[in-house]
């Protein structure tokens, strides 16, 4: 069954360095998000991607973020000065569709502890 | 804007016991609603929905919601519990409009015991 993979599992850094999560989503999905938990909170929106472009980003996903697709499988999240509050479980997701149905295929996500 | 409320962060129940895990939502246009399931060290899996059909909706693994407009509630039940079905649900909300993001409550979870 096909299936979205994150890697890494688990990055350590330290507080003000960049930080590089990859995603590979489903190969015939056109729609890519990024969404977070941070730790005994809700799973929070980051930003959707379709069409090579952003689509939707929350207040959340500032100048400090970024998104790609470089190679046509890849979809990564960038943050360029990490900060103590970005340490969270980072999920991405990818569907089918043109549109957003609501029906999400999620990794098992990357968890990222800033120190 | 929409949103999701779940009403208890963590509930428990006996093996083979009624499953019932409650959800509100708030929207201003009609919405779509979903039960997302997320099984120890596993990403987030998608239980069921509703999209404006049928307001009894079932999903997988022996559970189903019902759509309720008149009390704005989507809750989760069912009937028998069984051990594997020990993991933290979320109920999720999107305007039927398409193209907003998928709206996350705060999760409840959901212990069985034996």
């Amino acid at each position: 069954e096909p299936e979205v993979t994150q890697t890494p599992s688990h990055q350590v850094t330290q507080m003000g360095q960049e930080v590089i999560l990859r995603c590979v989503p489903i190969s015939n999905h056109l729609y890519f998000y990024w969404y977070r938990q941070i730790l005994g909170q809700k799973v929070e929106f980051l930003v959707s991607f379709y069409n090579n472009e952003i689509s939707e980003k929350s207040e959340i996903f500032d100048d400090q973020f970024s998104v790609e697709r470089p190679d046509g499988s890849n979809f990564t999240l960038k943050i360029r000065s990490t900060k103590l509050e970005d340490s969270a479980m980072y999920f991405c997701a990818s569907s089918a569709g043109t549109t957003n149905t609501g029906e999400l295929f999620f990794g098992e996500g990357s968890r990222l502890t800033v120190l | 804007a929409q949103s999701v409320t779940q009403l208890g962060s963590h509930v428990s129940v006996s093996e083979g016991a009624l499953v019932l895990l409650r959800c509100n939502y708030s929207s201003s246009v009609p919405p779509y609603l979903f039960w997302y399931v997320q099984y120890p060290n596993q990403g987030l899996q998608l239980l069921l929905k509703y999209t404006s059909a049928a307001t009894l909706v079932k999903g997988i693994n022996g559970f189903e919601a019902e759509f309720k407009k008149s009390e704005t509630s989507f809750h989760l039940t069912k009937p028998s519990a069984h051990m594997s079905d020990a993991a933290e649900y979320f109920c999720a909300v999107i305007q039927n409009s398409g193209n907003t993001p998928l709206v996350f409550g705060k999760g409840t979870r959901l212990s069985v015991i034996a």
